[in-house]
């Protein structure tokens, strides 16, 4: 069975600071790994997906993600935040049966 | 217009009702999917129907039905509402040529009492 853990509930950052969010998962097959972000009253939207191939992804708004196997690990940066940028992050891996599981999530909170 | 619609938005209801959530797509996708989000526990699949003839139990179906009336429509039925019911659902969808990004709509806020 997979599953995704998300190390961080939340993570207060300063404005125009680093931002790392972590994700790790547990699968015994080949995944897909997603990273969804939800704006405060809001659905979700992917940010960024990893299928195969170069393992940086780059997402949108500056977001990016490395895909670890070794380490089981994809851990979503951001070397800029912006207040724009305050939203609760989900993690997620599927495999060939195409659905999602999410992890419980990541409240980032920029601050000015 | 927004994609993936779903109402009503918000809803709040007695214990022992019968609620129908409901969820259209305009996006021309055969893939649909219900999700409750509940704090701290992220979102978790209910039911998924990968075509109108193709139903499926997520991973927490008991206590929901569900009823796909057409392509583009996919309802969520709670059949007697309880108070733990109350979460945030979302529906979603995906095209089976590009499975791995879901859509989602914006949400519908449930609250039983």
């Amino acid at each position: 069975a997979q599953s995704v853990t998300q190390l961080d509930s939340q993570v207060p950052v300063f404005e125009e600071a680093p931002v790392e969010l972590r994700c790790n998962y547990s699968s015994s097959v080949s995944v897909y790994l997603f990273w969804y972000v939800q704006y405060p009253n809001q659905g979700l939207q992917l940010l960024l997906k990893y299928l195969s191939g170069s393992t940086l992804v780059k997402g949108i708004n500056g977001f990016e993600a490395e895909f670890n196997k070794s380490q089981t690990s994809f851990h979503l940066r951001k070397p800029s935040v912006h207040i724009s940028d305050t939203a609760e992050y989900f993690c997620a891996v599927s495999d060939w049966s195409d659905k999602l599981i999410f992890g419980t999530g990541t409240r980032l909170q920029v601050f000015p | 217009d927004a994609d993936v619609t779903q109402t009503p938005r918000n809803r709040i209801t007695k214990t022992g009702k019968r609620i129908m959530l409901e969820c259209s797509q305009t996006k021309g996708h055969d893939r649909m999917y219900w999700y409750r989000q509940d704090p701290g526990l992220g979102l978790r699949l209910i039911y998924y129907s990968f075509d109108v003839k193709d139903i499926n139990k997520g991973e927490i179906s008991d206590g929901y039905s569900v009823s796909r009336q057409a392509q583009a429509k996919f309802s969520l039925s709670l059949e007697s509402a309880i108070p733990n019911q109350t979460a945030l659902y979302f529906c979603a969808t995906s095209d089976r040529l590009d499975t791995d990004t879901q859509y989602f709509g914006p949400g519908t806020r449930l609250t039983v009492l």
